[in-house]
């Protein structure tokens, strides 16, 4: 258990909407991801942590923004939701000191978009 | 780019050996990870291989060919708990912070 909780679990909400999701570990790894999952593509990176206020954009960023302001909580926001957004998003921490270290992921939060 | 290639569906009998193969196509290498996902769950680490040869844990191995771009994870005595998706992720080049996942091999594991 890498001490890695997501909020909310479950989210359902309107076009056009903002939505902020909320990652945050206790156990202060510097490295952190958000990922979504959906059928037919696997795991695609959003935007990733390398420390606070330190972010970069992984390969599906577009419509999305993050913000790290502590070690331990590291926000996705939708500006505007889409249905297209609509996903199964994790949060994942990368272990250790090094950023090629195994990968652990949070419980994950269901996002549907009407 | 980035490519991992895995089987999308395998089936298997319990007690059984199954191998999931993976290739990769990338523009570094650091280092190559399997997961395991239950349906409607996170995935769970597996194993990770950053040299050529067999890691084995357990009922669970796996095995990496970097002049190949090839991997494969063993799983023996199969259980009926094993039925999930498996997922193959690399660490690309030097610089790149990020892990590419294939799209997963889902295994059925049947009586």
């Amino acid at each position: 258990d890498a001490g890695i909780t997501q909020s909310p679990r479950h989210k359902v909400t309107e076009t056009g909407t903002p939505v902020t999701l909320r990652c945050h570990q206790t156990e202060n790894h510097r490295y952190m991801y958000w990922y979504r999952q959906d059928p037919g593509h696997g795991l695609r990176l959003i935007h990733y942590s390398y420390g606070v206020k330190d972010t970069d954009k992984g390969e599906v960023s577009d419509g999305y923004s993050v913000s790290r302001s502590k070690t331990e909580d590291f926000l996705l926001t939708l500006e505007s939701a889409t249905s297209s957004q609509t996903s199964v998003y994790f949060c994942a921490i990368s272990a250790g000191t090094s950023v090629y270290n195994e990968q652990f992921f949070g419980p994950g939060t269901r996002l549907t978009v009407l | 780019g980035q490519n991992i290639d895995q089987p999308t569906e395998m089936t298997a009998t319990e007690g059984a050996i199954v191998q999931i193969n993976c290739t990769y196509q990338t523009s570094g290498f650091n280092g190559l990870f399997w997961y395991q996902q239950h349906a409607g769950e996170a995935p769970t680490f597996l194993s990770y291989n950053v040299l050529d040869g067999l890691e084995e844990k357990g009922r669970f191995s796996s095995f990496l060919s970097r002049s190949k771009g090839y991997s494969y994870l063993l799983l023996k005595e199969l259980q009926m708990k094993d039925s999930a998706s498996y997922l193959c992720a690399v660490y690309s080049g030097a610089g790149s912070y990020q892990l590419t996942f294939g799209k997963g091999t889902k295994l059925s594991v049947i009586p």
